[in-house]
């Protein structure tokens, strides 16, 4: 089994310039996260969804959207990226809600 | 909004020696998971305390759950190099859908 995995690992954007970034996990869980992690302030939440079809905001939501129209992918999209939206973004998944596994994270620089 | 704040920040230390990380918040937290994270890779969970007063024990490290589920410590014994990493608190919300995360605990043993 894969876990979790995260396209692509590296980004650069330009201002203004929009992206998806893809989280794909094979365990079969119905819940799936999208963190962004930034230095001293640990993971921040940006959009969860509790199963296929379904999302809800997180802790930092603006200038993100997500999808999920299949169980095993959760999207997550800039529309127009922001020098303050640099930082490394983690997608994890769980079965029950006690332990989430992350992927190995995609580092996003926007200039 | 759940604050849950890790002291210390900074910890860099010998091998062989004890230390204690801390997790403290003045929010009650459903459940409390501690993650490792190294460098370049996503998070990984050591553990998860759901009952105020709980102490589980992994190994040489020891991790407890505050009487009144607001708090967690988490002690390492004899500390090793490869203890080193990044040390994440998690407070589960109510609800069970959102985990908070603290602001990370960086661990470094030297040989």
């Amino acid at each position: 089994n894969a876990g979790v995995t995260q396209t692509p690992k590296f980004r650069v954007l330009k201002t203004g310039q929009s992206m998806t970034l893809l989280c794909a996990q094979d365990m079969n869980h119905e819940y799936m996260y999208w963190y962004r992690q930034d230095p001293g302030m640990g993971l921040r939440l940006i959009h969860y969804s509790v199963g296929e079809g379904t999302t809800a905001k997180g802790e930092v939501p603006d200038g993100y959207n997500v999808s999920r129209l299949k169980k095993q992918n959760f999207l997550l999209g800039l529309e127009s990226a922001a020098p303050s939206q640099t930082s490394v973004y983690f997608c994890a998944s769980s079965y029950a809600f006690y332990e989430q596994y992350f992927g190995p994270g995609t580092r996003l620089t926007v200039t | 909004t759940q604050l849950l704040e890790q002291s210390p920040q900074f910890l860099s230390i010998q091998e062989g020696e004890n230390l204690t990380v801390y997790c403290n918040s003045s929010s009650v937290f459903s459940s409390l998971q501690w993650y490792r994270q190294e460098p370049g890779e996503g998070p990984v969970l050591l553990v998860t305390v759901v009952t105020g007063g709980e102490v589980k024990k992994l190994k040489r490290l020891t991790f407890q759950f505050g009487d009144a589920r607001k708090d967690s410590s988490l002690h390492i014994t004899a500390a090793q190099p490869g203890d080193t990493g990044l040390y994440l608190c998690a407070g589960g919300d109510n609800a069970g859908n959102m985990l908070t995360f603290g602001g990370g605990t960086r661990l470094m043993v030297k040989p």
